[in-house]
């Protein structure tokens, strides 16, 4: 079971980004996925979840309006959509699979499979 | 929805930690715990307050109820020094809480 996350980089405030998580060992149209935050040196941030079918979802306060979340069950593939970056979105981002079988996105049963992450950098 | 946990804990090695997390009646909430290593991404070491995953070893545990949840890692190793963050599902504001993570340090 593995998630591999890419399209980090270094953005400029106000411009967009695109992240993506590859998914694999398991069966990925079957389980809600999350993004999770974690900025330098701080804890842990839930940003944005989907539901297995991607009927659902839902997004942190911080980033409502500006990310959205999808996915494709067929290319076994989890995507962060992130416009009108800032400072406060620099972080290391985390593609989360949700532990809960054909699960929503809410109500989770813990996240047991994270990915290493892929790190954003906003500055001018 | 506010988590509160200790900033740190300090245990000798075979001693038992005990990591509580404080929130308003979240003995009402289901609680999971990650543990994360330094340099590593998280590991769900219990969920639904106390259950836990096969790869995780029995001396990790969980309780909740009234005010506090606690992991409990008896006969603390070496190798469980790492900082740990409690995490619910905040109804009210339909999204999730993480704690702000407690560094567990092996004497």
């Amino acid at each position: 079971v593995q998630l591999v996350e890419s399209g980090g980089g270094l953005v400029q405030p106000g411009r967009s980004l695109r992240l993506s998580c590859a998914a694999s060992g398991f069966i990925f149209g079957d389980y809600a996925m999350h993004w999770v935050r974690q900025a330098p040196g701080k804890g842990l941030e839930w940003v944005s979840g989907i539901s297995w079918s991607s009927g659902s979802v839902g997004y942190a306060d911080s980033v409502k309006g500006r990310f959205t979340i999808s996915r494709d069950n067929a290319e076994n593939s989890l995507h962060l959509q992130m416009n009108s970056l800032t400072t406060d979105d620099m972080a290391l981002y985390f593609c989360v699979k949700d532990a809960g079988y054909i699960s929503t996105w809410f109500a989770s049963s813990g996240m047991d499979v994270w990915g290493q992450g892929t790190t954003v950098i906003v500055s001018s | 929805y506010v988590l509160t946990q200790p900033p740190s804990v300090s245990v000798a090695p075979g001693e038992s930690a005990r990591i509580p997390c404080g929130g308003n009646n979240i003995g009402d909430k289901s609680v999971h715990w990650y543990r994360q290593k330094s340099g590593q991404a998280p590991v769900l070491v219990i969920y639904y307050d106390s259950d836990r995953p096969s790869r995780i070893p029995e001396r990790f545990s969980g309780s909740n109820s009234g005010n506090t949840a606690t992991l409990t890692i008896s006969r603390v190793e070496a190798g469980d020094e790492a900082d740990y963050y409690c995490q619910v599902w905040d109804n009210t504001n339909n999204h999730y809480v993480f704690g702000a993570g407690t560094k567990v340090t092996v004497l």
